[in-house]
């Protein structure tokens, strides 16, 4: 079992619509949660950071929300556009044996269709 | 600046054959990183350097080896190529192990057949 979930996997909507991709992890302990934009045959971009200590993040028409007591976060996308089409990807940092590691989520793939 | 850079974009090897993936960076970070990143999965993160001269394996090192001579270049190696190394390489540099971003190269596919 992944210890950094996504849902969905993957997701197709109309453009101007909004969305929102899920992130459930289970390890621990906790220090912070990054989106991240692959865009097709790309390598990764960070789209917002979350700590311990903010519930809301916003980016542009990029939110992003985390409950640390659940485990859970969210990113909503609103009034998307085709330039959003592309995989997210939610990383967890966490602390292993004294050394701060980052456990990848496999990613939701967004396709924006006109 | 470039950023992170890598060569080459793609590439086939028969198996048993040995290359070198190049990653280059030019922001002066201190920390690099290799991922592999196979079909629906997460990223994986193969080796990774805090400094030129240390290197330390990540959760997938082996078949892998690595070298940090200089901050701006770390190579990563792969020996006797095998198909489940088949997948796409991604280098990464961070500032150091903080939160800051870590930023990704375009990736490299390799194919073993």
């Amino acid at each position: 079992k992944n210890q950094v979930e996504q849902s969905p996997q993957s997701l197709i909507i109309l453009e101007g619509k909004n969305c929102t991709l899920q992130c459930n992890y289970t390890v621990s302990p906790f220090s912070n949660l990054r989106w991240y934009k692959q865009d097709t045959g790309r390598g990764p971009v960070s789209l917002t950071i979350m700590t311990f200590s903010e519930n809301t993040k916003s980016n542009g028409r990029y939110t992003a929300t985390l409950d640390a007591d659940t485990k859970q976060s969210s990113l909503h996308i609103t009034a998307s556009q085709l330039s959003d089409s592309a995989s997210y990807i939610c990383v967890v940092r966490v602390l292993v044996a004294g050394r701060r590691a980052l456990t990848f989520g496999s990613g939701t793939r967004l396709q924006v269709q006109p | 600046n470039a950023g992170v850079t890598q060569t080459p974009k793609f590439r086939i090897l028969k198996i048993g054959q040995s290359m070198t993936l190049q990653c280059a960076q030019d922001m002066n970070h201190n920390y690099m990183y290799w991922y592999r990143q196979d079909p629906g999965m997460g990223l994986k993160l193969i080796y990774y350097s805090v400094g030129a001269g240390i290197t330390d394996k990540g959760e997938v090192p082996n078949g892998y080896n690595v070298s940090r001579s200089t901050t701006e270049d770390f190579p990563l190696r792969l020996e006797l190529a095998a198909p489940s190394q088949t997948s796409v390489y991604f280098c990464a540099s961070s500032h150091d192990q903080g939160p800051n971003e870590q930023f990704f190269g375009p990736g490299t596919r390799l194919t073993v057949l």
